[in-house]
């Protein structure tokens, strides 16, 4: 079965960094997908990566794995305002995506 | 207005209503999704469109009935629900299925089922 697991809530401290990891099952692979999710509000796209290695987008990162089936997203100099749930999602073969339950991050100054 | 929009943020009905979801798209995207999302589960796809066409339907009872007219709308009408069924569903579009662009959100109607 098709399958992303990610921790369900995670804490740190305002200025520190912190890793948020996925492991995923898919039925082939089209890439992977990381989207933050503020309470209330919409998801909205992060990051994506369909080959190895690391992406780097200002204060977060993103890095896959594909022979581990692994990813994780990094946040550094934690603000305030990232405290959210963060939502991985595999894309399938037929590039359909495959979420996880999300992970509550919660920055405390 | 930009982005994907969705009405009412928040909608409260007896089991014996009919009431519809409506989800507009003003970025140009030939696919949009359906939703639903509980809490402390992943997110589950309810429906696909793809110009205009579904091509997916995730064994979603069929209380909930969805409509394309066009590449730019899409609507979820609800009948009989249960209260199970209260969630907060999630409209989305992408430049269209089969390609691995990103998809963008609405920022949901909250449903409760009472």
């Amino acid at each position: 079965g098709q399958n992303i697991d990610q921790p369900t809530e995670m804490t740190a401290t305002e200025g520190a960094i912190v890793q948020i990891n996925c492991t995923y099952q898919t039925s082939g692979f089209n890439g992977l997908f990381w989207y933050q999710q503020h309470a209330g509000e919409a998801p909205t796209f992060l990051s994506y990566n369909v080959l190895d290695g690391l992406e780097e987008k200002g204060r977060f990162s993103s890095f896959l794995s594909r022979s581990k089936g692994y990813s994780y997203l990094l946040l550094k100099e934690l603000q305030m305002k990232d405290s959210a749930s963060y939502l991985c999602a595999g894309m399938d073969s037929n590039y359909q995506l495959i979420w996880g339950a999300g992970t509550k991050l919660i920055i405390k100054p | 207005e930009t982005g994907v929009t969705q009405t009412p943020r928040h909608l409260v009905m007896g089991m014996t209503n009919k009431k519809s979801l409506k989800c507009e798209q003003h970025l140009g995207h030939n696919a949009m999704y359906w939703y639903k999302q509980s809490a402390k589960k992943p997110l589950e796809l309810m429906f696909v469109y793809n110009f205009k066409e579904q091509t997916e339907n995730n064994s979603v009872p069929s209380r909930f009935s969805p409509e394309c007219p066009n590449s730019s709308h899409l609507f979820l009408h609800l009948h009989t629900l249960q209260p199970e069924d209260s969630a907060l569903y999630l409209c989305a579009s992408s430049q269209e299925i089969g390609t691995s662009s990103e998809q963008y959100f609405g920022p949901g109607t909250r449903l409760t089922v009472t």
